[in-house]
């Protein structure tokens, strides 16, 4: 049971550089979502997505990409890469909609872009 | 937008409690939850609470809710330095897949 798959987990871009964080996960849920951590700031929303061929913005979405062409995988893509993009970018996944216990997360992908 | 607001730091002593503070503003609240997340490490799911609960045990964890003053705390019993962590607070309101976490408090136990 692999659960929230994320790769790479380390990654250092030069700026202007284009690259995609990958997703995936095998529980067949149909909630996903990206988060980026940065120092003092806890976990901030980036986009989700409630089900294939359904993605929306969250707190901070400028700067990225996302598609969702099947259930399993949720790829975030930084088409242009800036040093204000260095952070640590967790997925998540839940079964539903209010799903108490059953939301979980990648572990991590640290990014830096220099 | 909705806020979750928790302190940022809290140092104890090896075997004493620790409690972890978190206040919400969101009145709509559903779930309220406690992560870990140890140093290099993706967050960890400790505990949870549904709002129209206002007390949950789970070993040495035991959550506090009131929800009248939107107030919730994890208290741990006889902290060992392997509970170092940040510790965040998150909620999700009714019907909502989304998580609005608090700043994360780093707890400190000093052997």
């Amino acid at each position: 049971n692999a659960g929230v798959t994320q790769t790479p987990k380390f990654q250092v871009l030069k700026t202007g550089q284009s690259m995609t964080l990958q997703c995936a996960q095998d529980m067949n849920h149909e909630y996903m979502s990206w988060y980026r951590q940065d120092p003092g700031m806890g976990l901030r929303l980036i986009h989700y997505s409630v089900g294939a061929g359904i993605t929306d913005q969250g707190e901070v979405p400028n700067g990225y990409n996302v598609s969702r062409s099947t259930t399993e995988d949720f790829p975030l893509r930084l088409l242009s890469a800036a040093p204000s993009q260095t952070s640590v970018y967790f997925c998540a996944s839940s079964y539903g909609r209010g799903s108490g216990n059953t939301i979980y997360f990648g572990e991590g992908s640290w990014l830096t872009v220099v | 937008g909705e806020d979750v607001e928790q302190s940022l730091f809290l140092s104890v002593r090896e075997g004493d409690s620790s409690v972890i503070n978190c206040t919400y503003t969101d009145s709509s609240s559903t779930y309220l939850y406690w992560y870990k997340q140890e140093p290099g490490a993706g967050l960890q799911l400790l505990t949870y609470i549904f709002s129209n609960m206002d007390m949950k045990q789970d070993q040495r964890l035991t959550v506090l809710l009131n929800k009248k003053d939107k107030h919730l705390s994890l208290r741990i019993a006889d902290t060992q330095t392997g509970d170092s962590a940040i510790y965040f607070c998150a909620e999700s309101g009714a019907g909502s897949y989304q998580l609005t976490f608090g700043k994360g408090t780093k707890l400190s136990v000093i052997p």
